[in-house]
Parts: C-alpha cells; structure tokens; sequence
C-alpha cells in the first residue's frame, strides 16, 4: 500500500526520445509536486498541481509537461530528451499546501544516453 | 529571488548532538521544513516550524527565528542510521512550494 507510487523506477533512453514517468498516490492529497534530483543531490522543483492550479517552474524547458488525468494522478511527460535530463525525479503529494509536508515517491531514475 | 544555506557536510559521533543551520533568504517567508534523506531513498519529512520557537520531536528538535532568517536541525543521541543528507526548504505565501537547500551530508562515525 504505497502512498505515492512511481512507475518506472528506473529508465534508460537514447537522446531525443519522449518518455513518460507516471504517479499515483492513494493519501487523498490534493496537492502533487515534480521534483528533479540532480547528480549533486540538489532538489529542484519542476511543477505543482491541484485541482485548480498548475503552477510552473519557469526555468523548466517547455519539453516537460505535467498531465493529470484526475486528483490521485500527475504524470510526467517529456519530449526529445537530452543528455542533461537524467536525474532522478520525484513525485510528491501533500494534503494541503501550506504545512510544509510532502510524502514523496521513491524516485525514477531517468538516463539518458 | 530566493536564497537558502546550508553546510555542505557535516561530522560527528555515536551518541553526540549534532546541529545543522540553515539561513534563508526569501520574499514572503511562510515556513521552514525539514527533511531526511539516505542515499538512493526518497525525501522524509522531519519537521516544519512556522513560527519561531523550538519543535521537539523525539530525537530532533527543529529550531526557527524568522527575525535572523534562520533555522536548524538538531539530533541528539546520534546514530549510524541517522548518516543520511538532510535539507532545509522554504515555504512562502501563496504558492507554498517547498524550495530545497543544497542539502548537509551528515556522516555519523562509530
């Protein structure tokens, strides 16, 4: 019974390919988060999202894209991948938005060669 | 903008109290939050201070002055699991994204 559940975990993808990084998570939440981790542990916000609002981090390359098909969901999409792309990326969720707590997924490992 | 610092790694013992700071630079603080995370694991929420003063929970305590701009993590009776990174992260009004420090190394030597 993972509360926020990634999928894939890991993923490895040549330069210019679009992939998808799905999540799920089963707390109710109703706020959810994207996360990237870079090789220098430095977590930085990508996108939030609840059911009124999608809030962007602007330096974000307009490649990644943010889908939520309903409140329990917010996929990742990215478009013609690139070397500077791997990371690992995190889901987030948290009940509202402004204690500070996030439940986090276990992360997709994303490589791109 | 926003600025957030953080030692970048810090040292101590079995059973010692170790203090990790963090000094913050934003525009409409709201809140500090804490979080620990082991390598190859995901962020865990420690605590969160929205106004000043000390929150103890068990063995960490977090600590907040939001007339400094700064905060800290504290741990007490330090243990190997606790050799993790963990990470200050600002909240502000409106939006309450969490924004992440770089993140202290922590090594718990025997």
């Amino acid at each position: 019974d993972t509360a926020v559940s990634q999928t894939p975990k890991y993923l490895v993808t040549q330069m210019g390919n679009d992939k998808s990084i799905k999540c799920e998570q089963n707390l109710g939440h109703d706020t959810m988060y994207w996360y990237k981790q870079d090789s220098k542990k430095f977590l930085k916000i990508m996108f939030s999202y609840n059911n009124k609002e999608l809030i962007i981090n602007e330096t974000v390359p307009n490649r990644f894209s943010p889908k939520s098909p309903d409140k329990a969901h917010l996929n990742l999409h990215i478009n013609s991948l690139e070397l500077g792309d791997s990371a690992v990326y995190f889901c987030a969720s948290s009940l509202s938005s402004n204690t500070g707590e996030l439940f986090f997924g276990e992360g997709s490992r994303l490589t791109v060669l | 903008g926003q600025s957030l610092e953080q030692p970048s790694e810090v040292t101590a013992v079995e059973g010692a109290i170790v203090q990790i700071n963090c000094t913050y630079q934003t525009s409409g603080f709201y809140g500090l939050s804490w979080y620990q995370q082991h390598d190859g694991g995901a962020p865990t929420f420690l605590s969160y201070n929205a106004l000043d003063g000390l929150e103890e929970t068990g063995r960490f305590s977090s600590f907040l002055s939001r007339s400094d701009s700064y905060g800290y993590l504290l741990l007490q009776e330090l243990q190997m699991k606790d050799s993790a990174s963990y990470f200050c992260a600002v909240s502000r009004g409106g939006s309450y994204i969490p924004t992440f420090g770089r993140g202290t190394s922590l090594i718990v030597h025997p």
